[in-house]
């Protein structure tokens, strides 16, 4: 079953406004990451933060991770156009290295 | 050119072939991975393989096979495909070491089961 679930499924916005993606879990976790998928090709690996972090912050990338809730928050700041993708988390627990990935939230940033 | 790459690009296949998805990686990763993408159900582990010689079972197994014979290939067979494999599979790779992992993810196989 699915681990990580993001919400929304998909946001529109215009070009320089900011886009926040949320991701809920339900099971205890390693940590969790960030990935971006552009249309019709491999996943691309965002940003990764450890359980034991609260927030991390990579360029115009912030994420935030409350594991009392089970909840993680991507931002990305200032966004542009070609900020448009599919934006997967996904989490890890355990001792392999195997990850589950949500379903994704679909950023669309008009011009 | 450092990455993994995933061969055929796309396929169209008859229900009851047998079809064999090739990934190689040269990044020298302990650990390889190969899902399935489908519209509304995200990314889907097929099968997995922590080092050469030895492989997993994700969570939808049924109908495919891996092998790990070395550390920079992982092929993914089909025995004998059914519409339901239509799908976009993906391969991905990871140090494997300890810690935290990411993981670096192919180009994509475009299979179409008729």
């Amino acid at each position: 079953s699915q681990q990580g679930e993001e919400d929304p499924q998909a946001l529109s916005i215009q070009e320089g406004e900011n886009a926040t993606m949320n991701c809920s879990y339900k099971t205890s976790i390693n940590n969790l990451q960030w990935y971006r998928q552009n249309s019709g090709r491999g996943l691309v690996h965002l940003i990764l933060i450890r359980s034991n972090e609260r927030e991390k912050h990579s360029g115009r990338l912030r994420v935030t991770l409350d594991t009392s809730k089970k909840s993680s928050s991507l931002l990305i700041t200032a966004s542009r156009a070609a900020d448009t993708a599919s934006y997967f988390c996904a989490t890890s627990g355990g001792s392999n290295y195997k990850l589950t990935f949500g379903k994704g939230t679909l950023l669309t940033v008009n011009p | 050119i450092a990455g993994i790459t995933q061969a055929p690009t796309s396929q169209i296949l008859a229900a009851g072939r047998r079809m064999t998805l090739r990934c190689t990686q040269d990044m020298r990763h302990n650990a390889m991975y190969w899902y399935r993408q489908d519209l509304g159900l995200g990314l889907r582990l097929i099968h997995y393989s922590n080092t050469a010689g030895t492989t997993g079972k994700g969570e939808v197994p049924d109908g495919y096979s891996v092998s790990r014979a070395n550390t920079d290939d992982f092929p993914l067979t089909l025995a004998s495909a059914v519409p339901s494999q239509t799908s976009v599979y993906f391969c991905a790779s990871s140090p494997g070491l300890a810690g935290p992992n990411e993981q670096f993810f192919g180009p994509g196989t475009r299979l179409t089961v008729l």
